[in-house]
């Protein structure tokens, strides 16, 4: 079954420092890759997604990731943080013959003035 | 469009009662998830439809735990009797049906059970 590893449930950064926060999948197909953040009581929304047309995704906000084969990754990262955004970060995985998504644990991102 | 929409936002009830939430999904989005938030357990899939019939309950945790969907713009999730340990947030979300379409997720439902 395809999962999702989120390494460091939290990760904290300074003001305009770079943000990087990892995600390992295992799957037994080529999968469908997403980021998601959740603000404080709100739900999850999305971030950016990976559906094989391209490897490295730009999604809102100024995140992007990369798709990694070789290394079974799909990290996050922004260039330099803002207050704006400390949230919990979901990475999450779709096998490309369904739709039952598998989210991993989530990362506490803590940005620092 | 106004997005998934989930009722109540917060429900806080005493244990043994029944307690049932409310989803209304994305319109034209054929699958519908319902999905259970803790702290030690994380995100936790319940169960998921598509075109209003349930696909797979596997996550349900017990048999106090029933969903339905009625039609295609109405869900619910009904805990009887309610339990101390059901306390959670619990979402909602929707998609269309293309294969690895992303998930859109109402505000949830945090529940307390006392």
């Amino acid at each position: 079954a395809q999962s999702v590893t989120q390494l460091g449930s939290h990760v904290s950064v300074s003001e305009g420092a770079l943000v990087l926060l990892r995600c390992n999948y295992s799957s037994s197909v080529p999968p469908y890759l997403f980021w998601y953040v959740q603000y404080p009581n709100q739900g999850l929304q999305l971030l950016l997604k990976y559906t094989s047309a391209a490897t490295l995704v730009k999604g809102i906000n100024g995140f992007e990731a990369e798709f990694k084969k070789s290394e079974t990754s799909f990290h996050l990262t922004k260039p330099s943080a803002h207050m704006s955004d400390a949230a919990e970060y979901f990475c999450a995985v779709i096998k490309a013959n369904n739709n039952d998504m598998r989210f991993g644990a989530g990362t506490r991102l803590t940005v620092k003035p | 469009d106004a997005g998934v929409i989930q009722s109540p936002r917060h429900e806080v009830t005493e244990m043994g009662q029944e307690v049932t939430l409310r989803c209304k999904p994305i319109s034209g989005h054929d699958y519908l998830f319902w999905y259970r938030q803790t702290m030690m357990r994380g995100l936790e899939l319940l169960i998921y439809f598509n075109n209003n019939v349930p696909i797979d309950d596997s996550g349900m945790p017990e048999d106090r735990f029933s969903a339905k969907m009625p039609n295609a713009s109405f869900s619910t999730l009904k805990i009887q009797p309610s339990e101390p340990r059901d306390s959670a947030v619990y979402f909602c979300a929707s998609s269309l049906s293309q294969f690895g379409h992303e998930q859109y997720f109402g505000p949830g439902t945090r529940l307390t059970v006392t």
